[in-house]
């Protein structure tokens, strides 16, 4: 079974610039999350969607962040303009079920904002 | 928000000792899971946790479910070099699926 898919795997851009991350989740799992992971924190969770609806985004900053799930299946997440303080890893997991389950994640986007 | 505080932050041991991390809520979930991140992957699930009072084993890793539902703690026998990596520890509410976070354990084996 393939795992989450994430790319890109890195990206470097300048404060103010726009950038968008992608995410397959594995086939069947109808609930997809995004996560931030600053340096020497834990993941936060940003949005939870649950098929092509969202569920959760109380912690997304939606000033600038955005998130769509078209169809269900992949995700992208956008940032504009993006920040300093947006420097982190962006990581995708995805569950069978929303509810207490197993999340799979993916091996993230490393996100460096110069 | 809930706020999970997790530690040690970091442990430097020898080969072969046992390791225990524990991870503490202000408020109550109703699941608890332990995760392993090696550098520049996502987080590897280890151990999840549903009742109050659990104890489960994975190999050489114990995690118990604290009965007051606000505490898990995660245990590592006989560590080998291959246990480094950051430890984290997660909180799931019912109905939500989310997970709530703790800031990790970074392990270290020393040959």
């Amino acid at each position: 079974e393939a795992g989450v898919a994430q790319s890109p795997r890195y990206k470097i851009i300048e404060k103010r610039q726009s950038v968008a991350f992608w995410c397959n989740p594995i086939s069947g799992h109808a609930t997809l999350y995004w996560y931030q992971q600053i340096l020497g924190q834990g993941p936060k969770l940003l949005i939870q969607f649950q098929n092509n609806g969202v569920v959760d985004d109380s912690q997304l900053p939606k000033d600038r962040f955005s998130a769509e799930r078209l169809k269900g299946v992949d995700s992208t997440l956008k940032i504009q303009p993006a920040k300093l303080e947006d420097s982190a890893v962006y990581l995708c997991a995805s569950s069978l079920r929303r509810g207490p389950d197993t999340q799979y994640f993916g091996p993230g986007t490393r996100l460096t904002v110069l | 928000g809930q706020q999970l505080n997790q530690s040690p932050q970091s442990m430097f041991i020898q080969e072969g000792e046992d390791v225990s991390m524990n991870c503490t809520s202000s408020s109550i979930f109703n699941t608890w899971l332990w995760y392993k991140q090696d550098p520049g992957e996502g987080p590897v699930l280890l151990i999840a946790l549903y009742k109050a009072g659990e104890l489960t084993s994975n190999g050489r890793l114990t995690a118990q479910f604290g009965i007051t539902r606000k505490d898990s703690f995660l245990n590592i026998s006989a560590s080998i070099p291959s246990d480094v990596g950051i430890y984290f520890c997660a909180g799931q509410l019912a109905n939500a699926g989310k997970s709530t976070f703790g800031d990790g354990t970074t392990l270290t084996v020393k040959p």
